[in-house]
Formats: structure tokens, C-alpha cells, sequence
């Protein structure tokens, strides 16, 4: 099992490229979920999906829209880049069922906005 | 919204040392959850807590999840070069799926 993928591992755009993040994860998982990582900072909620269908602002969603494509597959999407949006951005999933609310980590993309 | 104050916010330790941090919050959480995070990588679970009281190992590891539920604490002990990182904790309330994550410990080898 591969658990958590994201791609891509880097990247560079300009202010006010768009691009889309993708994620998928291979554990049969409801939940998925986006963030991202500032330095010296801990990690903020930017969307999440609780399941297949669905999806929830996190707390910091301005400038982001995602889609849950299938049960496997999260994208975060930045319409118009902004040098505020460079970042760690951490896809992870979790069951969300029962006692299971862990939340697996995927790689993180680099991304800097200049 | 909810916050978790983690202290303290870096540590030095020598081999063999034992360590502590923890993690504390204004809100009750139903989940604790500790992470280590490598430099340019995702973080690693750690540990899972889900009753308070809860005393959970997992090798040198040993994570509690306190009493009043608004805390949470992390040992490790005889730490190793290895053992160089950020560790996060995390809670969860008591509905929903969400994570809140504390700003994290950076812990560095002494010179």
C-alpha cells in the first residue's frame, strides 16, 4: 500500500496562475483532508471532505476550492495564485468511523507563488 | 475557535536523556494524537489516545491523555540522534472528524 500520494512534489508559479493539487489515498478511507504548513507553524485545516459527496471549509478556505472526485481522490485547486498561498500543503485521510478518526499524512507539495 | 497551546516550543536533548512535552487546550477533546514530523517530509503517527487516563506506549514512546481531557503529554525516553524532529500533538472533539494541531516541539541535539 502506497497510503497517502500527492503530486506534485514542487511547485513554482506566478501570481495569479491557477493549479491543482492532487491527492489520493489507497486505504478504502471516508475522510479526506487538505492543509497547509507555514514555516515554524503547525498545520491549518484548509478543506475537508468527511465523505464520498461531500465536502467543508476548513479554517483557512479563502482562495481554494476542492473536489472529492471518488471515494480515492481529493484535488485542492488555487484559481489565482497569490505570494500569501506559498506553503506545505499535506493532503491526509482518515476512516472517520467509530474510534478511528487517525489521519494519514501524504508528502507534501512545496509550493511558492513569486 | 479551539486552541492548543504546545510547549515547550523547542528542546535540546543529549543521548540517553529522557523528554517530556506537552500539550494543552481551553476545550475538552474526545482524541489526542501525537506526530513526528521529519524535515521535508508528512508527519508520522505516533500515538492514539482515546479514553482520558489513557496511558499508551509505543516503544521509547509514552503518551497520556490527561484527566480533564484538555491535556495531553508526550515522553520520550533514552533519546536516540533519531529521535531530531517536530513533534505535534492533535485533538479531536467530540463530533466531527476534524483535527485542531498544536504550533508543535522542535526538538534539536545538543551541541
Amino acid at each position: 500500500n502506497a497510503g497517502v500520494t500527492q503530486t506534485p512534489k514542487f511547485q513554482v508559479l506566478k501570481t495569479g496562475q491557477s493549479m491543482t493539487l492532487q491527492c489520493a489515498q489507497d486505504m478504502n478511507h471516508n475522510s479526506m483532508y487538505w492543509y497547509r504548513q507555514d514555516p515554524g507553524m503547525g498545520l491549518r485545516l484548509i478543506y475537508y471532505s468527511a465523505s464520498e459527496g461531500t465536502t467543508d471549509k476548513g479554517e483557512v478556505p479563502n482562495g481554494y476550492n476542492v473536489s472529492r472526485l471518488n471515494k480515492r481522490e481529493f484535488s485542492l485547486r488555487l484559481e489565482s495564485a497569490a505570494p500569501s498561498q506559498t506553503s506545505v500543503y499535506f493532503c491526509a485521510s482518515s476512516d472517520g468511523t467509530g474510534n478511528s478518526y487517525e489521519q494519514y499524512f501524504g508528502p507534501g507539495t512545496r509550493l511558492t507563488v513569486t | 475557535g479551539q486552541q492548543l497551546n504546545q510547549s515547550p516550543q523547542s528542546m535540546f536533548i543529549q543521548e540517553g536523556e529522557d523528554v517530556s512535552m506537552n500539550c494543552t487546550s481551553s476545550s475538552i477533546f474526545n482524541t489526542w494524537l501525537w506526530y513526528k514530523q521529519d524535515p521535508g517530509e508528512g508527519p508520522v503517527l505516533l500515538i492514539a489516545l482515546y479514553k482520558a487516563g489513557e496511558l499508551t506506549s509505543n516503544g521509547r514512546l509514552t503518551a497520556q491523555f490527561g484527566i480533564t481531557r484538555k491535556d495531553s503529554f508526550l515522553n520520550i525516553s533514552a533519546s536516540i540522534p533519531s529521535d531530531v524532529g517536530i513533534y505535534f500533538c492533535a485533538g479531536r472533539p467530540a463530533a466531527g472528524n476534524k483535527l485542531t494541531f498544536g504550533g508543535g516541539t522542535r526538538v534539536l541535539v545538543k551541541p
